[in-house]
């Protein structure tokens, strides 16, 4: 099966600096990669997904980039923010059933 | 609804006790998903329904947990005898259809096995 890992497992960044969590898979046939944030309490909000057809995508502040050959994908998030603080998981999925989670990244944004 | 509802919020159950916890997808929604949420981790995928058949069960851990959907919209999710390491956050989510992969997740329910 699908096997995603993801590091680092604790980030923290002044306000206003960039913050890259980074993810590895390794099941080729896996074509669909989101990110989600996850609040104390709460569900995992997916905040931006890529394709396997597409190398990069972005949206506003928050960016993900996607190499298929070496089965990496990155989560970049620019001009950080408090309210940005959070636990960040990545995903792959291949048949539309079973996302696969890291094992997530606690971000910290300090003011 | 306006997002996946789950109930109830949290649960204490004592070992070897049954319990039953209910997800409530988007109204519309085909496909329902479980997982299971252990404390720092990241979910692990239980179950997928479409409609209400239940097409992927291979990620329930062992027969003393059962899911259904049998209408097509509200889900169950069963435990029964219920050990401490089924202590977790139990995660629904929803989707519009198969192969859209917009999944909405709910809050979540957290079961505390003592």
């Amino acid at each position: 099966g699908e096997n995603v890992e993801q590091h680092p497992s604790t980030l923290s960044v002044q306000e206003g600096d960039s913050a890259v969590i980074k993810c590895t898979y390794s099941d080729s046939a896996s074509n669909y990669f989101p990110w989600y944030k996850q609040e104390l309490g709460k569900g995992p909000q997916l905040i931006i997904d890529i394709r396997s057809n597409v190398g990069e995508k972005k949206d506003q502040r928050i960016a993900v980039t996607l190499n298929k050959t070496a089965k990496h994908f990155s989560l970049h998030i620019t001009e950080t923010q408090p309210e940005d603080s959070a636990v960040y998981f990545c995903a792959a999925l291949r048949d539309a059933r079973q996302l696969t989670f890291g094992s997530g990244t606690q971000l910290t944004v300090l003011p | 609804g306006a997002g996946v509802s789950q109930s109830p919020r949290y649960k204490v159950a004592k070992r070897g006790q049954d319990v039953a916890l209910r997800c409530d997808p988007i109204s519309g929604h085909v496909s329902l998903f479980w997982y299971q949420q252990a404390l720092g981790q990241g979910p692990e995928f239980l179950t997928y329904f479409q409609n209400e058949a239940q097409l992927d069960k291979s990620g329930l851990p062992s027969d003393r947990f059962f899911a259904e959907r049998p209408e097509g919209s509200v889900s169950t999710l069963k435990i029964q005898r219920t050990q401490q390491e089924d202590s977790a956050v139990y995660l629904c989510a929803s989707s519009l259809a198969p192969g859209n992969y917009g999944y909405t997740f709910g809050s979540g329910t957290r079961l505390t096995v003592v």
